[in-house]
């Protein structure tokens, strides 16, 4: 099946900072990324859905601000933490579609410690 | 978007067939019926999905009744391996991102 790469696997980083996090897609070009979190215990969030060359669509109460993301090419998008925060810690998901009504592949995940 | 309820969480052995229920009443003439699976800290995996009657593919089958009110998946001969949270999603072609429910967390005991 199609393999989509998320880096990094885990992070820490002090609050105030700001940091990245990549989503590839190795064998099939991306039309559309999404990006979800995932507390301890709960279900994933769908926070935004970026279409290749085009803004993101962020979901109600995600600040388009603090998450920017960009999708620049059809195999890399990008989410960046801005200034984060202790409660910004979360396990982010990137997913990627080829085509509209193929299914969704899901990265590994990037678990967000901020300090 | 249709809203899906499963159980929180179920219970197994190895070997046994497990069978997880989700119901999904206002689903919608041209949404589709998918399953994930998630294993902690790493993302879903895609199963298996389907529109009506049933599914199989080499790790699982779907099984849809005519009404499409509801979906079980169904787990042959589980192993400890299985043991993950599993998500029934109702796929609205019109829009492409996936909203998952709480999911069934699944325990296969040896």
């Amino acid at each position: 099946g199609a393999v989509v790469s998320q880096h990094p696997s885990w992070v820490i980083c002090k609050s105030g900072t700001s940091v990245k996090i990549e989503c590839r897609s190795l064998d099939f070009q991306a039309t559309t990324m999404f990006w979800y979190r995932q507390f301890p215990k709960q279900s994933l969030m769908l926070m935004a859905t970026s279409n290749e060359g085009s803004k993101a669509t962020y979901e109600q109460g995600v600040e388009k601000d603090k998450f920017l993301i960009n999708h620049a090419s059809l195999t890399l998008s990008t989410l960046t933490v801005t200034s984060a925060h202790p409660e910004d810690s979360s396990f982010y998901i990137c997913s990627a579609q080829g085509q509209p009504n193929e299914k969704l592949f899901f990265g590994s995940g990037t678990q967000l410690s901020v300090l | 978007l249709a809203k899906t309820t499963q159980p929180i969480s179920m219970d197994s052995y190895e070997g046994q067939e497990v069978n997880i229920t989700c119901s999904h009443n206002n689903i919608a003439t041209n949404d589709y019926i998918t399953w994930y699976q998630q294993f902690p800290s790493q993302g879903p995996r895609f199963i298996i999905q389907g529109y009506k009657t049933k599914v199989t593919n080499e790790v699982a089958s779907l099984f849809i009744p005519a009404d499409r009110k509801s979906s079980t998946l169904s787990l042959p001969r589980v192993s400890l391996s299985d043991t993950a949270v599993y998500y029934c999603l109702v796929v609205d072609t019109g829009r492409r991102a996936l909203t998952f429910g709480s999911g069934t967390r699944l325990q296969v005991q040896p």
